[in-house]
């Protein structure tokens, strides 16, 4: 089976750091996105990790280890507007399912 | 660029109606779609895949013929819940591929809410 885990929660101050991890074990491995949704709303696309690394973008970044099956996204300068869930996915297959993880909900403080 | 729209962006409805809901990508065209389903606190699960011309993939446990969908064109698949029941209240998403360089990304209707009472 496929089986993506992320902390179901985490709580953060505004302007702080704050790295969100995600293990995976996927019956294959063609890719590792994040995610945001705001409550009620869509998910936005955050990044993507294909090869191992760091992926920087603006005050987010993506760490892909495919040996270790983990990944993290590292947010930075931390906005009270970043307060969502953040979702961890893999896709599968060559034919571009992406089963997502359960999320982590991110709460900032002020 | 690359949005995809939802239609309608909420539903209510009486048990053992049905429900169609519309997902389409307004500024390119999809070959593939994706529908899936998010219960309150929970995350995404994928029901299908909808390719364009062709019979949808079904996820495990997702019947097929309570969940139908077509993929009639290269911008526009719709999902109907046959004869709802309030178990089937939930927030259904679709989402599409772009392709080209933007290969990696799905991007993903603003969801409907369905209420079946």
């Amino acid at each position: 089976g496929q089986n993506i885990d992320q902390p179901t929660e985490m709580t953060a101050t505004e302007g702080a750091i704050v790295q969100i991890n995600c293990t995976y074990q996927t019956s294959g491995f063609n890719g590792l996105f994040w995610y945001q949704q705001h409550a009620g709303e869509a998910p936005t696309f955050l990044s993507y990790n294909v090869l191992d690394g760091l992926e920087e973008k603006g005050r987010f970044s993506s760490f892909l280890s495919r040996s270790k099956g983990y990944s993290y996204l590292l947010l930075k300068e931390l906005q009270m507007k970043d307060s969502a869930s953040y979702l961890c996915a893999v896709r599968v297959n060559r034919d571009d399912k992406i089963i997502f993880g359960k999320g982590t909900r991110l709460h900032i403080l002020p | 660029g690359a949005v995809v729209s939802q239609h309608p962006s909420w539903v209510i409805c009486k048990s053992g109606t049905s429900v169609k809901i519309e997902c389409r990508s307004l500024d390119f065209q999809a070959t593939t779609m994706f529908w899936y389903r998010q219960f309150p606190k929970q995350s995404l699960m994928l029901m299908a895949t909808s390719n364009e011309g062709s019979k949808a993939t079904y996820e495990q446990g997702v019947e097929k013929d309570k969940f139908l969908i077509n993929h009639a064109s290269l911008t526009l698949s719709t999902l109907t819940v046959t004869s709802a029941h309030p178990e089937d209240s939930s927030f259904y998403i679709c989402s599409a591929t772009i392709g080209g360089k933007r290969l990696n990304e799905q991007f993903f209707g603003p969801g409907t809410r369905l209420t079946v009472l």
